[in-house]
């Protein structure tokens, strides 16, 4: 049974440049959550989706931040014209619908430049 | 709103000697799931044990145990005869009926060989 996969796992980008990360869940799992972590603090909620529905945005999710899963299975995150306070590790996880229990990708690293 | 508190942000023991983590928390919902983590330097997030708060039997898994006390809002988590291994960032975390999780702000745990 393969985990939660990421891609890609290291990202350097400039400034003002967009780009987009790649989530694959565990294979049967239906909801799909995105966190972001900044160095030294937990993983905050970015967003979730059950299935192909995006479900809950978090505040911090911005106008610049997009993400979809559009056929239920694995799901992108977007980050238009990216600034220097994006730079953080992008944290999926997923999660049966009847389950409390998320486990975790490897993440990726953005380094914002 | 809900918080997760890990007051101790650094744990440095020798190899063999126990570890208590601690955690508390805040929530006005009264179905809740309380976690908890492991992210080693590598940073993939590991899911460890959870706990629903109805159920305040604890438990011992291995070297890993843990204490519930709804009473003080705590959830603490020991690791026994810890091994240089077990080095990571522990995170306690809660979640309710939106299934998102808030996570406390980790502690690091360094085990000396």
């Amino acid at each position: 049974d393969t985990g939660v996969s990421q891609d890609p796992r290291h990202k350097i980008t400039k400034r003002g440049q967009n780009v987009t990360f790649r989530c694959d869940p565990i294979s049967e799992h239906n909801r799909l959550y995105w966190y972001r972590q900044t160095l030294g603090q937990g993983p905050e909620f970015l967003t979730y989706f059950q299935n192909e529905a995006q479900l809950e945005k978090s505040r911090l999710l911005s106008d610049r931040f997009s993400a979809e899963r559009p056929k239920g299975s694995f799901s992108t995150l977007e980050i238009q014209r990216t600034e220097q306070g994006d730079s953080a590790m992008y944290l999926c996880a997923s999660s049966l619908w009847d389950s409390e229990t998320q486990y975790f990708g490897p993440g990726t690293r953005l380094l914002v430049l | 709103a809900q918080k997760v508190t890990q007051a101790q942000t650094e744990i440095s023991v020798v190899e063999k000697e126990d570890v208590t983590l601690d955690c508390v928390y805040e929530t006005r919902d009264t179905t809740y799931y309380l976690f908890w983590y492991k992210q080693p330097p590598s940073g993939e997030l590991v899911f460890l044990i959870r706990r629903n708060s109805f159920d305040e039997q604890n438990e011992i898994s291995g070297r890993y145990s843990w204490n519930f006390q709804k009473s003080t809002s705590s959830f603490n988590f020991t690791i026994t005869a810890s091994q240089v291994v077990d080095s990571a960032v522990y995170f306690c975390a809660l979640s309710s009926n939106d299934y998102k999780l808030s996570f406390g702000a980790g502690t690091t745990v360094t085990v000396r060989a």
